[in-house]
């Protein structure tokens, strides 16, 4: 079965560069959202769209914006970029008219140096 | 604010041991829980799911979990670990019907002693 897939998988930058992550979600699959799992740690939710708009937003920095295209597919942009950024950022998708069961991406890892 | 408490951080048992990992969240209002699983190097899988109905639900690789509303929790079980459930595990709460927002605990790393 087709799975929700990013890219990429590993991506270094160096301090105030910019990234863009990108989420492919699964077919049929409305909804997408965008977490960030500091190493150790929980996956922190940053934002969801469905069908296109904004439908959620959590800890999502300011010099970080998303959006979601005509295709369901779901960019991450990041500017700015700190040492902290450094992280896994997974994207999951499911299909957004009822209990909201993810799956999960296998995440890309952004390195900031 | 709303929150998932996971009270163990760290566990390790041996094979064939009993696995208890508790789960509490703090929201009023109507949840839906889940149980993912991180094994090393992978990314999140869902082990069980609670929308409605019988509180006990059953996942995959013989875990349960059973949701007690009066106690604000969702406790996994599984009867007897295998060195293959070394992983880490989260329990998370989305908020609401139609919320998009879902809250992760911290996790707890589980290893099981060959």
């Amino acid at each position: 079965a087709a799975g929700v897939i990013q890219s990429p998988r590993h991506l270094i930058k160096e301090k105030r560069e910019t990234a863009t992550l990108k989420c492919y979600p699964i077919p049929r699959h409305d909804t997408v959202y965008w977490y960030q799992q500091g190493p150790g740690q929980d996956p922190q939710f940053l934002i969801s769209f469905y069908e296109k708009m904004q439908s959620d937003k959590g800890s999502i920095p300011d010099r970080f914006s998303a959006q979601q295209f005509s295709d369901y597919h779901s960019e991450l942009n990041m500017s700015s970029l700190e040492l902290g950024d450094s992280a896994l950022y997974f994207c999951a998708s499911s299909l957004g008219t009822g209990p909201h069961e993810q799956y999960f991406g296998p995440g890309t890892r952004l390195t900031v140096t | 604010a709303q929150s998932v408490s996971q009270h163990n951080h760290h566990v390790i048992l041996s094979e064939a041991a009993s696995l208890e990992l508790g789960c509490n969240y703090s929201y009023g209002g109507t949840v839906n829980l889940f149980w993912y699983v991180q094994y090393p190097g992978q990314h999140l899988q869902l082990l069980l799911k609670y929308f409605s109905g019988d509180p006990l639900v059953k996942g995959i690789k013989g875990f349960e979990a059973e949701f007690i509303k009066s106690k604000f929790s969702f406790n996994l079980r599984k009867p007897s670990v295998q060195w293959s459930d070394t992983a880490e595990y989260f329990c998370a709460v989305n908020l609401g019907t139609g919320g998009f927002k879902t809250i992760f605990g911290a996790g707890t790393r589980l290893f099981v002693k060959a």
